[in-house]
């Protein structure tokens, strides 16, 4: 079975500050989608990765597929309250098998 | 553009009743997923329709679940008879990719509560 174990669960910093979330599994994966995902409403994607080590940006924001497409990062620069919210990365499986979601991360930026 | 609809919002209800979810995804895609999210256990894929076919239903829990999609704009989740443990926001989906690679539009949820 693929899992997805994404860290850390919890995350509460002040404005300004950077971060790093991290998304891990021992399977491989063709793609790894990360998603935010607001209360009350439903996750929105953000990145889609292909490509083993491959780097995409997002104004702020940088993502990370591992080499061996394993595992991924997310990394926030200079974090504003507007990033808080549920963090998921999702993997599509080699095999054709549907899309396994991790449990998120949840950030939360005070000003 | 609309996004995907779902309805109820909010539904609350008592145990052994019959619950049916629905889902109107976005005009023009041809995928539609359920997906039931708890803190527990995250984001849960229950069922995956192609073009209105069920294609992987090897999440639903147990017959007590059951989903059709009897045409490309509308499908429906229902639990019959309902438990406390089927309490959960369910999500639906669309996507216009074939398979798993693609984007998914996910509606606002309905979310359940069986007392």
């Amino acid at each position: 079975t693929q899992l997805l174990e994404q860290s850390p669960q919890f995350l509460s910093i002040q404005e300004g500050e950077n971060l790093t979330v991290y998304c891990n599994s021992s399977s491989v994966f063709s793609s790894l989608q990360w998603y935010r995902q607001e209360p009350g409403e439903g996750p929105v994607l953000l990145v889609t990765v292909v490509t083993g080590g491959e780097v995409k940006k997002l104004k702020r924001l940088t993502f990370q597929f591992g080499d061996a497409r394993k595992d991924s990062s997310l990394h926030i620069t200079a974090a504003q309250p507007g990033d808080t919210g549920l963090y998921l990365c999702a993997g599509e499986g080699q095999a054709g098998t549907a899309l396994i979601f991790g449990k998120g991360t949840t950030l939360s930026v005070s000003s | 553009d609309a996004g995907v609809i779902q309805s109820p919002r909010h539904e609350v209800t008592e145990m052994g009743q019959e619950v049916t979810l629905r889902c109107k995804p976005i005009s023009g895609h041809n995928s539609l997923f359920w997906y039931r999210q708890t803190m527990m256990r995250g984001l849960e894929l229950l069922i995956y329709f192609n073009n209105n076919v069920p294609i992987d239903d090897s999440g639903m829990p147990e017959d007590r679940f059951s989903a059709k999609m009897p045409n490309a704009s509308f499908s429906t989740l229902k639990i019959q008879p309902s438990e406390p443990r089927d309490s959960a926001v369910y999500f639906c989906a669309s996507s216009s990719y074939v398979g798993w690679g693609g984007e998914l539009f996910f509606g606002e949820g309905s979310r359940l509560t069986v007392l």
